[in-house]
């Protein structure tokens, strides 16, 4: 049961180099999102696509952009990073339709920008 | 606007003591909520919910009951154990939110359980 799959786990960036995370779910969920951790802050969301075809901001959205790629695939691209964006990603997905607000994770990807 | 408000940690406790986790939350609507946990190196997964007034969510010994006139959701457990040492996460969904499904969290508690 692979569920939801990030790559990479750690990236080490300079500041202004460009990155993309991946991500990829394997349950057929229609909505897919990406929010970043950081100490005492809690989870913040970055940006979701409810549907295939379709993206949406949240709230910490500068400084990213957002690719969903297909129903399963949903990428994260930092195109000059920053030390403020040194966080640890997730991405989590979830079946529409039904609101009980579940979401799946995957394990993180933990960036670090210099 | 909608949000979340839960305890500061850390939490630290001795194997077997009963833990509360306070949570409170502000929204409009009839939110649903939720405790996630997080272990050492892992994702968010769900623990508990509950979707409207009164329901009590429960599981692997975790307790938390939807209370709507003092708009909380108190996590409980009555017997820890040092499989238990994570951090958790309180959340809510308003089903009313312009992000679909989006989750509102709170900032999280460190739990440490020493044997």
């Amino acid at each position: 049961n692979a569920g939801v799959t990030q790559t990479p786990k750690f990236q080490v960036l300079k500041t202004g180099q460009s990155m993309t995370l991946q991500c990829a779910q394997d349950m057929n969920h229609n909505s897919m999102y990406w929010y970043r951790q950081d100490p005492g802050m809690g989870l913040r969301l970055i940006y979701y696509s409810a549907s295939e075809g379709t993206t949406d901001k949240g709230e910490v959205p500068n400084g990213y952009n957002v690719s969903r790629l297909n129903k399963r695939e949903f990428s994260l691209r930092l195109e000059s990073a920053a030390p403020s964006q040194t966080s640890v990603y997730f991405c989590a997905s979830r079946l529409a339709g039904a609101n009980t607000g579940e979401l799946f994770f995957g394990e993180g990807s933990r960036l670090t920008v210099l | 606007g909608d949000s979340v408000t839960q305890m500061e940690g850390p939490v630290t406790l001795s194997e077997e003591a009963f833990l509360t986790i306070n949570c409170t939350y502000t929204a409009t609507g009839y939110p649903s909520l939720f405790w996630y946990v997080q272990y050492p190196g892992e994702g968010l997964q769900l623990l508990l919910k509950a979707t409207k007034a009164d329901d009590k969510g429960s599981n692997k010994g975790f307790e938390a009951t939807y209370r709507k006139e003092t708009t909380s959701f108190h996590l409980e457990k009555g017997s820890v154990q040092v499989s238990d040492s994570a951090v958790y996460f309180c959340a809510l969904s308003d089903p009313r939110s312009s992000t679909l499904g989006r989750l509102y969290f709170g900032r999280g508690t460190q739990l440490t359980v020493w044997p």
